[in-house]
């Protein structure tokens, strides 16, 4: 059974490019998650969908951060202008439903701004 | 507002002793409680989960957990730690009235031979 997986695993950009990070959810997930987890911290919070409307954008942290998610599958978050603090792993989690349910994570995309 | 609370940054134990890692949350009504375990590399795996019923929670790797309510605790334990338990350890707290579970700051486990 697939789980939640993530392309690229590694992400090396030079500041100021733009960047495109994909998750593929666990099919049936209706609720996916995007987190940051920079290097020795906890998980921050970026934005969630419902199916693919994004309810709450409220932890991107710029306006340089947008994600889409489109047939209720596949997300991607895209950091435009990148900046040498968008350095981070970027997790994705989907969940059957939200708030109440289990997450269910993929193994990350560490993006390195030089 | 949800919010969890996880006091230790590191916690370092000796190979075969037991653990105990704490969690409070702040909920005013019945939360649903998650333990993830990240191995270095790694996405979040999850260990155990409280909704309802009994309190003691069983987990996989032979995790268990302890729902308190009026401590507004739940704690993680193991009797018996093994190298392969090394690990960040989250603890999260979910509701019906929010859709985005709150993640602790996590717990870095180190174990020594």
């Amino acid at each position: 059974g697939a789980g939640v997986s993530q392309s690229p695993s590694n992400k090396v950009t030079e500041k100021g490019k733009d960047v495109e990070l994909r998750c593929d959810p666990i099919s049936g997930h209706t609720a996916l998650y995007w987190y940051r987890q920079s290097l020795g911290q906890g998980l921050e919070f970026l934005i969630y969908f419902q199916g693919n409307s994004a309810p709450d954008k409220s932890g991107l942290p710029s306006d340089r951060f947008s994600a889409e998610r489109t047939g209720g599958s596949v997300s991607t978050l895209t950091i435009q202008r990148t900046q040498q603090e968008d350095s981070a792993v970027y997790l994705c989690a989907s969940s059957l439903y939200t708030g109440t349910d289990t997450q269910y994570f993929g193994p990350g995309t560490r993006l390195t701004v030089l | 507002a949800q919010s969890v609370t996880q006091p230790d940054i590191h916690i370092t134990v000796s190979e075969g002793a037991s653990l105990e890692l704490r969690c409070n949350y702040s909920y005013g009504a019945t939360p649903y409680l998650f333990w993830y375990v990240q191995s270095p590399g790694q996405g979040l795996q999850l260990l155990l989960k409280y909704f309802s019923g009994d309190t003691q929670v069983q987990g996989i790797k032979g995790f268990e957990a302890e729902f308190k309510r009026s401590q507004s605790s739940f704690n993680l334990r193991k009797p018996s730690v093994h190298w392969s338990d090394a690990a960040e350890y989250f603890c999260a707290v979910g509701s019906g009235g929010s859709y985005i579970p709150t993640f602790g700051r996590g717990t870095s486990l180190i174990v020594h031979p």
